[in-house]
């Protein structure tokens, strides 16, 4: 069950925040969250388990809305590293992680 | 060694070969995926082993056959594949199958003739 992930693109200047969303029609065991630059592999960004619990690295930071089947992830103040696309992957109790259709995130100077 | 090694990167085959994909990760994890990907769409899960056992099949056609011959290493086993089967295939490594981080290998570009 593939979740919704929004918005498809995203363009920023450095310095500037962004908001992505995921969402899952079903009950979800946990949410994770990787970056993949172009010609390589995915990275693991932060994992986020059922309990409504919010998590940071760096100035990337992401909450789970455990009522509302959602996780957002924050990028604040970003910086032009912070470019590529953003996956999130949602699990339910089967340890099947379902990728969402990808962020594509440019940070211009 | 915090790394999953893939090889080879890149691979062409015919309809009619047979040809493997090899996984290796020294991080002692026990659960290793293999994960398909097309241009500009996300990873799709194949297969899951844990434990050396194969434990989540999803429903991948059998010209596909995985194999962990141990806990460092993976095989995927690829027979009379079809030009759409062309990919970049995902190795991944976790401590535990579940909710853990999982770490990728760069892949292997796979073009089917």
């Amino acid at each position: 069950q593939q979740p919704v992930q929004s918005p498809q693109a995203v363009i920023l200047r450095e310095g500037e925040d962004a908001v992505i969303n995921c969402s899952s029609s079903k009950a979800l065991y946990s949410v994770h969250w990787y970056r993949q630059k172009h010609g390589e592999a995915p990275v693991f960004l932060m994992i986020l388990l059922k309990g409504g619990e919010q998590k940071g690295h760096d100035k990337i930071s992401a909450s789970f809305n455990e009522k509302k089947q959602q996780s957002s992830l924050y990028l604040t103040a970003s910086q032009l590293s912070y470019s590529g696309t953003y996956f999130c992957g949602t699990e339910l109790r089967d340890y099947k992680l379902s990728f969402g259709a990808g962020t594509t995130v440019t940070v211009r100077a | 060694d915090t790394e999953v090694t893939q090889t080879p990167k890149h691979l062409v085959m015919g309809m009619t070969n047979k040809k493997s994909l090899k996984c290796e990760q020294h991080m002692g994890h026990r659960a290793m995926y293999w994960y398909k990907q097309k241009a500009k769409k996300p990873p799709e899960l194949m297969f899951v082993y844990s434990y050396e056992k194969l434990s989540i099949n999803e429903s991948v056609p059998s010209r596909f056959s995985p194999e962990c011959p141990n806990s460092s290493l993976l095989n995927l086993h690829l027979h009379a594949l079809q030009p759409e089967d062309s990919a970049l295939y995902l190795c991944a490594s976790s401590q535990e199958a579940g909710p853990q981080e999982q770490f990728f290998g760069p892949g292997t570009r796979l073009t089917v003739l």
